[in-house]
């Protein structure tokens, strides 16, 4: 198992622009999580998934950005018209319901940085 | 909200110094607690976690107790080295069901 994957790791992108980013979990985990993380700043939640079903979005989540999961393996995160306060680290982070429930931590992807100019 | 302050970084210590990192909480109900690391240019990685009241979690030389009365999961290493040199995060988990909350983060650096 190779972990959580995440592509691309750097994204450079105009201002108005459309980004979709990619997270392959690890395949026999459920759960999948997106954050965002600024600098200097700890991770923030966004979004996510168990197997196919979007369970909870944050307030983060603006109309511009949509996820998926189809089928509930790799997931989506699109960000329409994007903006320069866009511009952050995207993280990817899978787990199994059971691990979650027991106390027990997400596995990270080394996500992926956007810039938008 | 639930929310995870630590102290602010950085910190910068000597190689072999002693580490303290402090974070305290703020939860509704009873938390699992985590400190996760992150190593320049690499996603975060889980250094360890407790799950109940007096729990202690260790993991390469590391530790934090989980002290509900304080509110706290102060992670300590007696021996820090260089390879330590990364940015470490408290957070919290209320229930299986909610999502994992982070403070901001407090980078530390070592010199040799």
């Amino acid at each position: 198992d190779t972990g959580v994957s995440q592509n691309p790791r750097h994204k450079i992108t105009k201002r108005g622009q459309n980004v979709t980013f990619r997270c392959d979990p690890i395949s026999e985990h459920n759960r999948l999580y997106w954050y965002r993380q600024t600098l200097g700043q700890g991770p923030e939640f966004l979004t996510y998934f168990q197997n196919e079903a979007q369970l909870e979005k944050s307030r983060l989540l603006s109309d511009r950005f949509s996820a998926e999961r189809p089928k509930g393996s790799f997931s989506t995160l699109e960000i329409q018209r994007t903006e320069q306060g866009d511009s952050a680290m995207y993280l990817c982070a899978s787990s199994l319901v059971w691990d979650v429930r027991n106390g027990y931590g997400y596995t990270f992807g080394s996500g992926t940085r956007l810039t938008v100019v | 909200g639930d929310s995870v302050t630590q102290m602010e970084g950085p910190v910068t210590l000597s190689e072999e110094a002693f580490l303290t990192i402090n974070c305290t909480y703020t939860a509704t109900g009873y938390p699992s607690l985590f400190w996760y690391v992150q190593y320049p240019g690499e996603g975060l990685q889980l250094l360890l976690k407790a799950t109940k009241a007096d729990d202690k979690g260790s993991n390469k030389g590391f530790e934090a107790t989980y002290r509900k009365e304080t509110t706290s999961f102060h992670l300590e290493k007696g021996s820090v080295q260089v390879s330590d040199s990364a940015v470490y995060f408290c957070a919290l988990s209320i229930t299986g069901n909610t999502p994992l909350v982070f403070g901001k983060g407090t980078r530390l650096s070592v010199i040799a």
